[in-house]
């Protein structure tokens, strides 16, 4: 696609339940993060894919959260039992080029999740 | 790791003047350093981004600095117009070591007409 798409765009569930947040990245672009953003924060790594391995996830906060990449494309962020502590917007980037590459990310628009 | 600080959280300039938010870097590795924009209900936008080889990089009204003795890079806006309004984050990463940009906390620009 032109960009990257996260769906839903906003999500409200209620603590204890899961949710998935889905990323469509920019076509051909191998690489793939997560970032959370809490409100007023920075930009918090979660996860990085490099086709539809993760060479690194040290970002994850809890064994709740996982996330999968399939066909080197989309990818879905998991969070099980969700709780208040979660609530944030996920922000999902794509980037182009292979290991050691240069170039900047494109972020989507977010997810904004709110556990009430 | 690499921990990035920036500062100040928030900066108000009236229009037409400059605006210079700065960031420092741990990590003497990083040698990538975009920069930013974010506006309200949408995702980070790359504007400029800098590597350790260059000590400066302008694009019209955009300019980045860096100095790696010390650590840090600036970006500096001239000419501040309304539409500059936003939070930019400044970002750093190693190339040649894991791939994921560390962020700074943000700044908050506002261009008061």
């Amino acid at each position: 696609g032109a960009g990257v798409s996260q769906s839903p765009s906003n999500k409200v569930t209620e603590k204890g339940k899961d949710v998935e947040l889905r990323c469509d990245p920019i076509s051909g672009h191998t690489a793939l993060y997560w970032y959370r953003q809490s409100l007023g924060q920075g930009l918090e790594f979660l996860i990085y894919f490099q086709g539809n391995s993760a060479p690194d996830k040290s970002g994850l906060p809890s064994d709740r959260f996982s996330a999968e990449r399939t066909g080197g494309s989309v990818s879905t962020l998991t969070i099980q039992r969700t709780q208040q502590e979660d609530s944030a917007v996920y922000l999902c980037a794509s980037s182009s080029g292979t290991y050691r590459s240069v170039y900047g990310y494109t972020f989507g628009s977010g997810t904004r999740l709110t556990v009430v | 790791g690499e921990n990035v600080e920036q500062h100040p959280s928030t900066l108000s300039v009236q229009e037409g003047d400059s605006a210079v938010i700065k960031c420092t870097y741990s990590d003497s590795a990083s040698n990538y350093f975009p920069w930013y924009k974010q506006e309200l209900g949408k995702g980070p936008q790359l504007i400029i981004d800098i590597r350790s080889n260059v000590g400066e990089k302008k694009d019209q009204r955009i300019a980045v600095t860096l100095n790696k003795t010390a650590k840090h890079f600036s970006l500096h806006i001239t000419e501040t117009q309304p539409e500059d309004s936003a939070v930019y984050f400044c970002a750093a990463r190693n190339l040649f070591g894991n791939e994921k940009l560390t962020f700074g906390t943000g700044t908050r620009l506002t261009i008061i007409p």
